[in-house]
């Protein structure tokens, strides 16, 4: 079954730029999409389409995708950036897989 | 505004069949695609499956043997059902609006319901 890669885990200090990436072999060809997960709450849509970002989503989050790999980036992450991001991705048939999810931690 | 309430037992015991309802507002539903989505205590995401009005399905492989979605357009729902249950199968589900492309590229949820704890457990 296809699967998505992520880091466990990334901290930074507030101020610096936090990097999660993503690998899966299908993203050539298919969009990643990235949402952030804050303890007891849904998941919130923070990237669609690689790198485009909703309405009320700070500028300081982007995202980027290479080859097979996708990049979510919070440049200046903030305290309350603290969550945890999961990328989101599908398979040649349609069929929706989450990464294993990272821990942003921020301190 | 688009709202999503996730309803149903929140104790199953093992063996049989979870049974869980999604009510929509302020969407309709017969417009989008809709998803179910789990999440175990203390870990990740798991994608389950997603329906459209007409019934077209897909699911995860891993669960296609055991789950079945449904929609009630004359109530703007949409069910899902999970039989056999074990443990395993103890998580918070979510429910969530899809917002596709028609090129195939890739979906994601716009809209989720705030999740429903489901424990299996005798």
């Amino acid at each position: 079954s296809y699967e998505l890669t992520q880091p466990p885990s990334v901290s930074v200090s507030p101020g610096q730029t936090a990097r999660i990436t993503c690998s899966g072999d299908s993203l050539p060809k298919k969009y990643a999409y990235w949402y952030q997960q804050k303890s007891g709450q849904a998941p919130v849509l923070v990237i669609y389409e690689d790198r485009k970002r909703p309405s009320g989503i700070p500028e300081r989050f982007s995202g980027s995708s290479s080859g097979t790999m996708a990049t979510l980036t919070i440049s200046g992450a903030q305290v309350e950036d603290e969550a945890d991001f999961y990328c989101f991705s599908t398979d040649s048939n349609n069929k929706g897989v989450f990464g294993g999810g990272t821990k942003l931690t921020v301190l | 505004q688009v709202q999503l309430q996730e309803s149903g037992p929140g104790l199953v015991k093992p063996s049989e069949t979870l049974s869980l309802t999604c009510s929509v507002s302020g969407a309709f539903i017969s417009t989008y695609y809709w998803s179910w989505i789990r999440q175990p205590p203390g870990k990740g995401l798991e994608w389950i499956g997603y329906i459209y009005y007409n019934g077209s399905t897909n699911y995860n492989p891993s669960l296609k043997s055991r789950v079945t979605f449904s929609v009630d357009t004359s109530k703007n729902q949409f069910s899902l059902k999970l039989s056999s249950v074990t443990a395993a199968d103890t998580a918070v589900y979510f429910c969530a609006r899809i917002i596709p492309r028609y090129d195939s590229s890739g979906y994601y949820f716009d809209y989720w319901g705030q999740g429903t704890l489901v424990t299996v457990s005798s």
